[in-house]
């Protein structure tokens, strides 16, 4: 059964790096049917789309935050991994990794979620 | 940006009545759009794809409508556990894009 597990430090200090990670298990990330996504969610507010990556290491990311996220994929560790950099509490959020579908060469929806993990940004 | 507006952001529905909610996009996605229901504590889990395809395990009272830039999802008689937050999100292109959600609320 697949399962995604976000793994991250719960809380990270203004001007700092926020670095989370998501485990695959129960199916291979090496594969060219899936990308592999970030969302984050702020407390009590809707969804954003961050970052999507292949596992090829092709990478996508929302414009309004390129200049400080990096998306990156393990095939070896069947992880995905996601940095942010120069955080302030804006980036307070939940943030979830999830696994989305490839038809036709073209991403698509997000068919599957991890649980999500808390990150507060906070001094 | 292809922004996704939601509407309306609160509907109250009683058990067992049909709730009916919107979605626009500001530009023709064609089908590229996706529900998902996220409930209190929970990540959003995927409803509908492509539209109008109800996802593995969702039920049949579930269903979507809609292209181009107009979309509807209608739950037909409403139980109480699809009393949640409703969003959209288009994948026509990057960057991907979720609406702002409708909260579907006991009345």
């Amino acid at each position: 059964q697949l399962q995604l597990q976000e793994s991250g430090p719960g809380l990270v200090k203004p001007s700092e790096t926020l670095s989370l990670t998501c485990t695959v298990s129960g199916d291979s990330i090496n594969s060219p049917f899936y990308y592999w996504g970030w969302i984050r969610q702020p407390p009590g507010r809707g969804l954003e789309w961050i970052a999507t990556v292949f596992y090829t290491g092709n990478t996508y990311y929302n414009p309004s935050l390129e200049s400080r996220v990096t998306i990156s994929i393990d095939t070896s560790k069947n992880q995905f991994s996601l940095r942010v950099t120069s955080v302030t509490a804006a980036d307070t959020a939940i943030y979830y990794c999830a696994r989305q579908m490839n038809h036709g060469g073209s991403v698509d929806y997000f068919d599957f979620w991890g649980q999500g993990a808390l990150i507060t940004v906070s001094s | 940006d292809t922004v996704m507006t939601q509407s309306p952001a609160t509907l109250s529905v009683s058990p067992g009545e049909r709730a009916t909610f919107s979605c626009r996009a500001s530009q023709n996605i064609r089908s590229k759009i996706a529900w998902y229901q996220q409930k209190p504590g929970q990540a959003p889990r995927l409803l509908i794809y492509g539209a109008s395809s109800r996802a593995t395990g969702v039920p049949a009272r579930f269903s979507g409508s809609g292209s181009g830039t107009e979309f509807t999802l209608t739950i037909s008689s409403l139980q109480s556990e699809d009393f949640a937050v409703y969003y959209c999100q288009h994948y026509y292109d990057w960057p991907l894009t979720f609406g702002g959600g409708t909260k579907v609320e006991i009345k």
